[in-house]
């Protein structure tokens, strides 16, 4: 069964600090993972994604690491920033469908 | 740019009630699904369309029935509402199936069954 975890509801960081979000995964089709952020009273937003082929890709302030041995992979972002409080879902990607963990909500405090 | 269009975006039935959530995406993206978010869970996938005139069943379809006669509109009906489909849905659109990087979400429409 393929599953996605985030093991911590809430994270709170200081403005400046880093913020290291992390996601479990079981049974993934492609190893192909999203992350995706969200706001109040918004749609999910996609924000940077890893595959397979890779271990880490970087987009500016946010990287997102994979470990296909310990089926683990993190969200790093530095330096974190008030405007980053939102909830972030990691998916695991198949053909039709996004499979998502259950969210961790970050908030940055100055 | 309207991107992804989801109506309404609040509303509350009473049990065995029947609604329909409007979908609508102005990108010509082929591919189209609807999610629900519960608290404390993940969004579940209800429903996804590769394309006009093809749908398909996701994680939770049990009770809702989805159509899709053209490319842009995607409705997700709920054919007798109960109260454990209260949620936040939301509908998505990507180019195609492939595009995992490039799905797009509407809004939500929160639903409250009572």
């Amino acid at each position: 069964d393929q599953q996605v975890k985030q093991n911590s509801p809430s994270l709170s960081v200081q403005e400046g600090r880093i913020s290291i979000l992390n996601c479990d995964y079981t049974n993934s089709m492609f190893d192909y993972f999203l992350w995706y952020k969200k706001y109040p009273a918004e749609g999910p937003t996609f924000l940077i994604s890893i595959s397979s082929i890779k271990d880490k890709n970087e987009d500016g302030r946010f990287t997102v690491f994979l470990n296909k041995s310990a089926k683990h992979l993190s969200l790093h972002i530095v330096p974190s920033q008030p405007g980053d409080s939102a909830v972030y879902f990691c998916a695991d990607y198949n053909t039709d469908k996004l499979i998502f963990g259950t969210g961790t909500r970050l908030q940055v405090f100055p | 740019n309207a991107g992804v269009t989801q109506t309404p975006k609040f509303q509350v039935l009473k049990t065995g009630q029947s609604m329909t959530l409007q979908c609508a995406q102005d990108m010509n993206h082929e591919y189209m699904s609807w999610y629900r978010q519960d608290p404390g869970m993940g969004l579940r996938l209800i429903h996804y369309s590769v394309g006009a005139g093809i749908t398909d069943q996701g994680e939770v379809p049990n009770g809702y029935n989805v159509s899709r006669s053209t490319t842009e509109d995607f409705p997700l009906r709920l054919l007798s509402a109960a109260p454990s489909q209260t949620s936040v849905y939301f509908c998505a659109s990507s180019l195609d199936r492939a595009s995992g990087n490039t799905i797009y979400f509407g809004e939500g429409s929160w639903l409250t069954v009572v």
